[in-house]
């Protein structure tokens, strides 16, 4: 029973494509994220949210834009996919903003080509 | 600005061969410095949380301890298994009372039986 679930684990597409991830956590956590880690498996914030409500909105392009239908799934959606774009995409989940240990997805690799 | 620095990149060690992790920080204010284990594949699993100066805790052949600038991951004996990158991260702030990892790049630990 995964606790933090993404969909899908894998993504190619080509430039230029509007593409989402999605993610669920069975928790029953407040606060979910989105981090991004490069081809130097360095990991960085995207998004955090928290009861649906945008917390963290780091420096990302407006081609990203995180959706929380509920505070069980926090969706990321990507238009005019680029080249830079390639990464693997975390979603994590904490009990609060305070954020103690978060949880991990197993990550959505999304290769643009 | 780094905020959190490891050291060494990567790590070859015979099994039975024990030796430590370094991650450095220089936030102020330190709310939380975490590791985690990331396999490959795989997101970041929880290892350890720790709030102030001097404290510790261990998991297996695991151990964790703070100072005022740095915190080291001790590894007493280790296996095959567990090899994995281990990363350290810190707690940031950021607007409208949010927190979110920020995360150091990591340590590749292999370990050769």
């Amino acid at each position: 029973d995964t606790a933090v679930s993404q969909t899908p684990k894998y993504l190619v597409t080509q430039m230029g494509n509007d593409k989402s991830i999605k993610c669920e956590q069975n928790l029953g956590h407040d606060t979910m994220y989105w981090y991004k880690q490069d081809s130097k498996k360095f990991l960085k914030i995207m998004f955090s949210y928290n009861n649906k409500e945008l917390i963290i909105n780091e420096t990302v392009p407006n081609r990203f834009s995180p959706k929380s239908p509920d505070k069980a799934h926090l969706n990321l959606h990507i238009n005019s996919l680029e080249l830079g774009d390639s990464a693997v995409y975390f979603c994590a989940s904490s009990q609060d903003l305070r954020g103690t240990e978060a949880f991990f997805g197993q990550g959505t690799r999304l290769t643009v080509v | 600005e780094d905020q959190v620095t490891q050291s060494p990149e990567a790590l070859r060690l015979q099994e039975g061969e024990s030796s430590s992790l370094n991650c450095s920080y220089t936030v102020s204010g330190l709310r939380g410095l975490f590791w985690y284990r990331q396999d490959p594949g795989k997101g970041p699993e929880f290892l350890f949380t720790l709030y102030s100066a001097g404290e510790e805790k261990e998991k297996e052949r695991l151990k964790a301890t703070l100072t005022k600038k740095e915190s080291f991951l001790h590894i007493t004996a280790p296996k095959p298994e567990d090899s994995a990158t281990y990363l350290c991260a810190v707690h940031l702030s950021h607007s409208n009372s949010g927190y979110a990892l920020n995360f150091g790049k990591g340590t590749s630990l292999l370990v050769t039986p």
